[in-house]
């Protein structure tokens, strides 16, 4: 159980163009999803907070423009670079907590990354 | 939340008990300790966590000083799959953001 998909995996665009990553919950319900971000050799860093339903929350210096989160059901997030451009290529990792996973309440969980590439 | 402190390394030969302090002298009565990994290229992976009584769990143990003030996770046998940065980081159970230090890149050794 609590396990978290991201998709897709590795993506590879051309500077200027717009990718969307989404971000499941498989089995179970989560009402708040993150999004995190992370550069070679780098610790994760927190981008945004989303709850279902609501705007999300975004970390000082992330461009809220630039980086849209939508979280429109329980078990769907999806973050949109937008305009992407080289300095935007990194590791892209969503994660949820769960409302109950079976394992441990209100606990969250990662999935597995997405690679962006902007040529 | 309050911060972690983690030496950026350490090594342990394969089948021994990796022993892997973390410091976080601020925190708060009702932070409790978390530890999570990240093997290279994926996303982190939960492990443990506690507030004040030792926990044990298939994948390690985690041992909490009485002032709280540190804690040590306890890889009982060190495996070659257990190489992968180590994450301490302390908030509210349930709630709250998990952000992540620098953390402590384990290499396990045959």
């Amino acid at each position: 159980g609590a396990v978290v998909s991201q998709h897709p995996s590795r993506v590879i665009c051309k500077s200027g163009t717009s990718v969307k990553i989404e971000c499941r919950s498989l089995d179970f319900q989560a009402t708040t999803m993150f999004w995190y971000r992370q550069f070679p050799k780098q610790s994760l860093m927190l981008m945004a907070t989303s709850n279902e339903g609501s705007k999300a929350t975004y970390e000082q210096g992330v461009e809220k423009d630039k980086f849209l989160i939508n979280h429109a059901s329980l078990t769907l997030s999806t973050l949109t670079v937008t305009s992407a451009h080289p300095e935007d290529s990194s590791f892209y990792i969503c994660s949820a907590r769960a409302s109950w996973s079976g394992h441990s309440y209100n606990e969250q969980f990662f999935g597995p990354g997405t690679r962006l590439t902007v040529l | 939340d309050a911060k972690t402190t983690q030496p950026p390394s350490m090594d342990c030969a394969e089948g021994r008990a990796a022993n892997l302090p973390c410091n976080h002298s601020t925190i708060s009565g009702n932070e409790y300790v978390y530890w999570y990994r990240q093997i290279h290229s994926q996303g982190p992976q939960y492990i443990i966590h506690g507030l004040k009584n030792n926990e044990t769990n298939e994948m390690a143990s985690l041992i909490i000083t009485e002032d709280r003030k540190s804690s040590t996770l306890i890889l009982p046998h060190a495996t070659l799959r257990d190489t992968a940065v180590y994450y301490c980081i302390v908030r509210v159970a349930g709630w709250g953001k998990l952000q992540f230090g620098a953390g402590t890149q384990v290499v396990v050794t045959p």
